[in-house]
């Protein structure tokens, strides 16, 4: 069936570097992308979107790509701080309703 | 606070009891999903309801889990004769129209079986 993937399932970063996170997605009618953070104990907070007639969006310290061609996504932080360690979740929404399917998470860990 | 909110925040049920958990969606939104999330693994869509109505729920099993959106009141999801297979995190989403976007979710009910 139609999935949303990662690649990397920890990702460990030196604060104040940058982060990439990758995800993978199979549907190519998907025109709706989404991260999000989970801290533990916490749901999910959204963090950025993009919508398939982009290919980039920018927000405070985060960028997301999508490259429709080859069907990837990332999340791009810049100056990774403490705050930043949680797990990444990618999602994606092919317009049938509003449902998102998410991806298996990578998690962020940020080295002092 | 106008965020989703859900509870309770942790149940606790030995094998055979019912669990029954509520959501209460951001004020003004009319669309509520339910997701699972069992210990590093990422959430799993279960259903998505509008007022009285459901609307998709093929994430759901067939048998002991129903899930409700009152017309007054929260909604609910209830998972009868509970097996420890059920022991997750429950997650209940809200958003304000059918337009693709965002998804505002609450903070989660734990459910233990024993």
């Amino acid at each position: 069936g139609e999935s949303v993937g990662l690649h990397l399932p920890t990702l460990s970063v030196q604060e104040g570097d940058n982060s990439i996170i990758n995800c993978a997605y199979s549907n190519s009618a998907s025109d709706y992308f989404i991260w999000y953070k989970q801290e533990s104990g916490k749901g999910p907070q959204f963090i950025i979107d993009i919508r398939s007639n982009m290919d980039k969006r920018q927000g405070q310290r985060v960028t997301v790509l999508l490259n429709k061609t080859v069907k990837h996504l990332s999340l791009q932080i810049a100056a990774t701080q403490p705050g930043d360690s949680a797990v990444y979740f990618c999602a994606e929404s092919n317009n049938a309703g509003n449902m998102l399917t998410f991806g298996g998470g990578t998690r962020l860990m940020v080295k002092p | 606070n106008a965020g989703v909110m859900q509870n309770p925040r942790h149940l606790v049920r030995r094998r055979g009891q019912e669990a029954r958990l509520r959501c209460s969606p951001v004020k003004g939104h009319s669309h509520v999903y339910w997701y699972r999330q069992l210990p590093e693994e990422g959430l799993k869509f279960m259903v998505y309801l509008q007022k009285e109505n459901i609307i998709d729920e093929s994430g759901m099993p067939k048998e002991r889990f129903s899930a409700e959106f009152p017309k007054e009141g929260p909604s609910i999801l209830r998972i009868q004769q509970v097996v420890r297979g059920d022991s997750a995190a429950y997650f209940c989403a809200s958003s304000p129209g059918t337009r693709t976007g965002e998804l505002f979710f609450g903070e989660g009910s734990r459910l233990t079986v024993l």
